[in-house]
């Protein structure tokens, strides 16, 4: 079965930083694309980004609304992914999840449980 | 510009009737069109894929249909636990786009 576990959610000020874990387990970690979402209170989810699998290219994707100040990252080694978030901003105040790709990227057909990030001003 | 957009906001349907949901892309998606299924204060799951293929444990009583811009996800038989946000999503190139989906509710 697989399972992703989200950590490193907290209460932040505005300018400051967090990392993100995804632990995951339960299907090839190493090949799988992964991605990280986030849901703003009251709102759809939003792509925030994106890594490849061990088997493409290693790309990395981001939303042009974290592009510069955000970071994902993996150790397959350790079937973790992270997301490192700097320069954080009001608007960044989410439930962060990590999903699984069922192709290379997309679609997204196992999620985490997500993890609270709430920036203050 | 990458915009989903999902009609109506909220649908009220009686338990056994039929649930039509609608998504419509800014641009073609070639084909590349999910939908999820968010219950209050879960993650959201993935129902179909490919506009038309339903994920592994999804029952049948969901299904997808539509090409280019234009994407319907139908509930034939509404049960309790349908009761849910359910989003469209656009996976065709980045950034993947997601609607602002449509609240099932039970009448």
């Amino acid at each position: 079965e697989v399972h992703l576990l989200e950590s490193g959610g907290n209460l932040v000020q505005s300018g400051g930083s967090l990392r993100l874990s995804c632990a995951a387990s339960g299907f090839t970690f190493s090949s799988s694309g992964m991605t990280w979402l986030r849901q703003g209170p009251g709102k759809g989810p939003e792509w925030v980004s994106t890594i490849s699998g061990s088997d493409s290219d290693g790309g990395t994707f981001y939303a042009d609304s974290v592009k510069g100040r955000f970071i994902i990252s993996r150790d397959n080694s350790k079937n973790t992914l992270y997301l490192r978030m700097d320069n954080l901003r009001v608007e960044d105040t989410a439930v962060y999840y990590c999903a699984k790709a069922l192709y290379k990227w997309n679609p997204f057909d196992q999620w985490g449980q997500g993890t609270l990030v709430t920036v203050s001003s | 510009e990458k915009v989903m957009t999902q009609s109506p906001a909220t649908l009220s349907v009686s338990p056994g009737e039929r649930a039509t949901l609608s998504c419509r892309a800014g641009q073609s998606v070639n084909s590349k069109l999910a939908w999820y299924q968010q219950q209050p204060g879960q993650a959201p799951r993935l129902l179909i894929y490919d506009v038309s293929t339903r994920a592994t444990g999804v029952p049948a009583r969901f299904s997808g249909s539509g090409s280019g811009t234009e994407f319907t996800l139908t509930i034939s038989s509404l049960q309790s636990e349908d009761s849910a946000v359910y989003y469209c999503q656009e996976y065709n190139n980045w950034p993947v786009t997601f609607g602002q989906g449509t609240k099932v509710e039970i009448k």
